[in-house]
């Protein structure tokens, strides 16, 4: 069965940095591309970021408001996805889920970041 | 970026009824489009993917069609359990984006 948890959300000071992970287990992380996506209270889906896939450029994606604040990651001997999230703003503030491939086939139940002083 | 808009994006129904939510791409995505159900408190559900491949474990009163710029999802005869918001994604291309959301609500 393939399941995703997310863990490492929490208050945070605006400036402050947190290190999500998402816990996958029933299949190999390595061989698909990860994505997380965010949602802010009461607001639609937002994709953040994406990895790609032991198949394809190795490369990772980020949507414009996050470049040069987070990073993806993943470690595939832990089968772990991660997104260290660095210079936090009130605008981060969300619940943050990871999705199995661009098409979103498998989703964790999400961890919520909230921004804060 | 591909822009994705959704319309409705609410709409009152009735048990029984049937449903279609549409979303159109500001470009050509081919059939690379997916549907997303999420009830309120819990993650989004893949419900279609390619346009119009129900995932498995989906009920057949969902449906989905469309290419290139235009798409189609259609709930047959709503379910109590159906009542929700439902999110239509394009991965043609990164960035990935979200249609703005349907809330489907009870009449």
């Amino acid at each position: 069965e393939v399941q995703l948890v997310e863990s490492g959300g929490g208050l945070v000071q605006p400036g402050g940095s947190l290190r999500l992970s998402c816990a996958a287990s029933g299949f190999t992380l390595s061989n698909y591309a990860m994505n997380w996506v965010r949602q802010a209270p009461g607001k639609g889906l937002k994709w953040v970021s994406s990895i790609s896939g032991s198949g394809g450029s190795g490369g990772t994606y980020y949507t414009d408001s996050v470049k040069g604040r987070f990073t993806i990651s993943r470690d595939n001997s832990m089968n772990t996805l991660y997104l260290q999230m660095n210079s936090l703003t009130a605008e981060d503030t969300a619940i943050y889920y990871c999705a199995r491939s661009d098409l979103g086939d498998y989703w964790g139940q999400g961890t919520l970041v909230t921004v804060s002083s | 970026d591909i822009q994705m808009t959704q319309s409705p994006s609410s709409l009152s129904a009735s048990v029984g009824d049937r449903v279609t939510i549409t979303c159109r791409a500001s470009q050509g995505i081919s059939n690379n489009l997916a549907w997303f159900q999420q009830k309120p408190g819990v993650a989004p559900k893949s419900l279609i993917a390619a346009a119009s491949s129900l995932q498995s474990g989906v009920p057949s009163k969902f449906s989905g069609s469309g290419s290139g710029t235009d798409f189609t999802l259609t709930i047959s005869s709503l379910q109590p359990e159906d009542f929700a918001t439902y999110y239509c994604q394009q991965y043609h291309i990164y960035p990935l984006t979200f249609g703005g959301g349907t809330k489907v609500e009870i009449k």
